[in-house]
């Protein structure tokens, strides 16, 4: 099965800063990579995505990178601000029949005003 | 749009008793509707996967007489959990897709907080 491996576990920047986060998948069928924000007790919340036709989409002050050859992806987010910090996790799907989403450890970011 | 329903947010109950969740698609219909289950500080964990009108796919180690899903409508999955143990306690929670916003994008409910005395 696929396996999500995501780095690092946790990151600390000043406000301001950029924070990049990198995973990588095993299975080269994979072709669906979200990434989900999640606050401390809530519901992880779809935050960009990408889909393996496409190399590299951003949103505002969130962009996304894939590298299919490598099977890897990264989220990158300029410009952070304090209610950036919670835990982001990355995942992977390989479509077929039922889209199981394969997820990360995650990454607890916390943004130093 | 996109909102998931998740009811009970928070559940105390003795152990040995069962405890219904369910999670409702409000504004679509879910094609396929997924559980997790989520301990302190760890990752999301597939439970299981449900399409409506048919038996639930299981993930391996997850005991499927333990963790009933019944996935009655394209917008209301339930799980049961049978014969509850503190070991069970964790935060429940349920995604659902519709193939109208992409089949593979998840949209989750706020989760279950399970707490098994």
């Amino acid at each position: 099965g696929e396996n999500v491996e995501q780095h690092p576990s946790t990151l600390s920047v000043q406000e301001g800063d950029s924070a990049v986060i990198k995973c990588t998948y095993s299975d080269s069928a994979s072709n669906y990579f979200p990434w989900y924000k999640q606050e401390l007790g809530k519901r992880p919340q779809l935050i960009i995505d990408i889909r393996s036709n496409v190399g590299e989409k951003k949103d505002q002050r969130i962009a996304v990178t894939l590298n299919k050859t490598a099977k890897h992806f990264s989220l990158h987010i300029t410009e952070t601000q304090p209610e950036d910090s919670a835990v982001y996790f990355c995942a992977a799907s390989g479509g077929g029949s039922n889209y199981k989403l394969t997820f990360g450890k995650g990454t607890l970011l916390t943004v130093n005003p | 749009g996109a909102v998931v329903s998740q009811h009970p947010s928070r559940v105390i109950c003795k152990s040995g008793t069962s405890v219904k969740i369910e999670c409702r698609s409000l504004d679509f219909q879910a094609t396929t509707m997924f559980w997790y289950r989520q301990f302190p500080k760890q990752s999301l964990m597939l439970m299981a996967t449900s399409n409506e009108g048919s038996k639930a796919t299981y993930e391996q180690g997850v005991e499927k007489d333990k963790f009933l899903i019944n996935h009655a409508s394209l917008t209301l999955s339930t799980l049961t959990v049978t014969s509850a143990h503190p070991e069970d306690s964790s935060f429940y929670i349920c995604s659902a897709s519709s193939l109208r916003a992409g089949a593979d994008t998840q949209y989750f409910g706020p989760g279950t907080r399970l707490t098994v005395l």
